[in-house]
């Protein structure tokens, strides 16, 4: 079964940082894109960043940039996102997503993990 | 961006209509760079569409998409009660992929 299981959300005040990982079961891992999709409350999808399947390619919307980072392990199957000084806006419900494509980067999102919150608040 | 919008915002249809959602895009779009999505209560996004009319592994062939350039459409045939969900639009051909504000669909 193909599977995606993040972590590491939870309550930081404004201006800390939060470092959210995603482990992958099923398939090969180092043959995919990863991403990183988020959904603030009541609201829709906004992709925040992704990465191609060595990590030398990444890609963040503009709203992250310069604040979050991403990253892969490919020997640990595992992709993380470092979030530092996190504002309010940031809050939302964070998924890990699998790209479609085998060995580039489509960014179409064909598996998602069920997510972790993330609350950025005083 | 390419911003997408979706209408109507809210749908609501009786189990056997046939439900047509539509997505328009603030620029043309290639239709092999666009997809839908389905979000059911409580549960993670799953992809339903890709490439304008691809179905993904595992979506019935009641859901079909359709367009071009800047209009494009998901349509559900025979509703069913399971279809209760948020369906959102995807362009994927410019960076940064965004999505529409989702389309609520209701059954009666």
């Amino acid at each position: 079964e193909v599977k995606l299981v993040e972590s590491g959300g939870g309550l930081v005040q404004p201006g800390r940082s939060l470092r959210l990982s995603c482990i992958a079961s099923g398939f090969k891992f180092d043959d995919y894109a990863m991403h990183w999709v988020r959904q603030r409350p009541g609201r829709g999808l906004e992709w925040v960043s992704g990465i191609n399947w060595n990590g030398g390619n990444v890609d963040y919307a503009e709203s992250v940039k310069g604040r979050f980072t991403i990253s892969r392990d490919n020997a640990e199957n595992s992709l993380s996102l470092e979030m530092n000084s996190l504002r309010a806006d940031d809050t939302a419900l964070y998924f890990c997503a699998k790209d479609m494509s085998f060995g580039a980067r489509t960014n179409v999102f064909d598996v998602w993990g069920q997510g972790t919150r993330v609350s950025v608040s005083s | 961006e390419v911003v997408l919008t979706q209408s109507p915002g809210t749908l609501s249809l009786s189990p056997g209509e046939r439900a047509t959602l539509s997505c328009r895009a603030s620029r043309s779009v290639s239709s092999i760079y666009f997809a839908w999505y389905v979000q059911k209560p409580g549960q993670a996004p799953r992809l339903l569409i890709y490439g304008a009319s691809g179905r993904a592994t595992g979506i019935p062939d009641r859901f079909s998409g359709s367009g071009s350039g800047t209009d494009f459409t998901l349509t559900i045939s025979r509703l069913e009660p399971e279809d209760v969900a948020v369906y959102y639009c995807q362009q994927y051909e410019a960076s940064p992929p965004t999505f529409g504000q989702g389309t609520k669909l209701e059954i009666k």
